[in-house]
């Protein structure tokens, strides 16, 4: 299993410019989401999805946009790039959450992550 | 209102101590779960031990456990006989239940722990 994998790992952009953060798994999980990352903020949650063809806004969803296709793909749009997008991405996956309270079904397991700048 | 605060920015720690990383949350939900999770300077995310709030005992993985003190709304991370390998971030995070958990992690701000020879 190759578990979460994100490309690219590290991308420039200029102020204006659109890119696609594309997040992947082969663990067969409902759930994935997108975070960014901040220095003193610690993760903060941009969107989310429970499954194929639902996604929602989490925290700070402004400047993103989020589809999700099939159940292993889950691509972060960037419609306008700011300099304030400029952050470390990760983007996460679960098995469906719900109330088992079971590390199995909770535990949110990350991929690399993505370092963006933004010009 | 914080609702993960951790209120240790850095610890130095002696190679072989034992650390006890500090975590309190606030939550109205009586369905939840806490995590901590460790990030080396390589960046990555690294899963470390789950709490649900239902759980009777204190979790065990390893050399990492957490001391759940449900009352007080604590879920510290005890790591015991501390390697120069568990220098890292750590952060603490929880996942509130209702409504199916899908609102994801809300984690804090972290502590820097540096473990020195």
């Amino acid at each position: 299993n190759a578990g979460v994998t994100q490309t690219p790992k590290f991308q420039v952009l200029k102020t204006g410019q659109s890119m696609t953060l594309q997040c992947a798994q082969d663990m067969n999980h409902e759930y994935m989401s997108w975070y960014r990352q901040d220095p003193g903020m610690g993760l903060r949650l941009i969107h989310y999805s429970v499954g194929a063809g639902i996604t929602d806004q989490g925290e700070v969803p402004n400047g993103y946009n989020v589809s999700r296709s099939t159940t292993e793909d889950f691509p972060l749009r960037l419609l306008s790039a700011a300099p304030s997008q400029t952050s470390v991405y990760f983007c996460a996956s679960s098995y469906d959450p719900g109330t088992s309270g079971s590390s199995v079904q909770e535990t949110q397991y990350f991929g690399p992550g993505t370092r963006l700048l933004v010009l | 209102a914080q609702k993960i605060t951790q209120t240790q920015p850095g610890m130095f720690v002696q190679e072989k101590e034992a650390v006890t990383l500090d975590c309190t949350y606030d939550t109205s939900d009586p369905s939840y779960g806490l995590f901590w999770y460790k990030q080396p300077s390589s960046g990555e995310m690294i899963f470390l031990i789950y709490q649900g709030s239902y759980d009777q005992q204190n979790a065990t993985e390893g050399r990492y456990s957490l001391n759940f003190q449900k009352a007080r709304k604590s879920a510290n991370l005890v790591i015991s006989a501390s390697q120069l390998g568990d220098s890292a971030m750590y952060f603490c995070a929880m996942r509130e239940l209702r409504g199916g958990g899908a609102d994801g992690l809300t984690f804090g701000k972290g502590t820097h722990l540096i473990i020195q020879p």
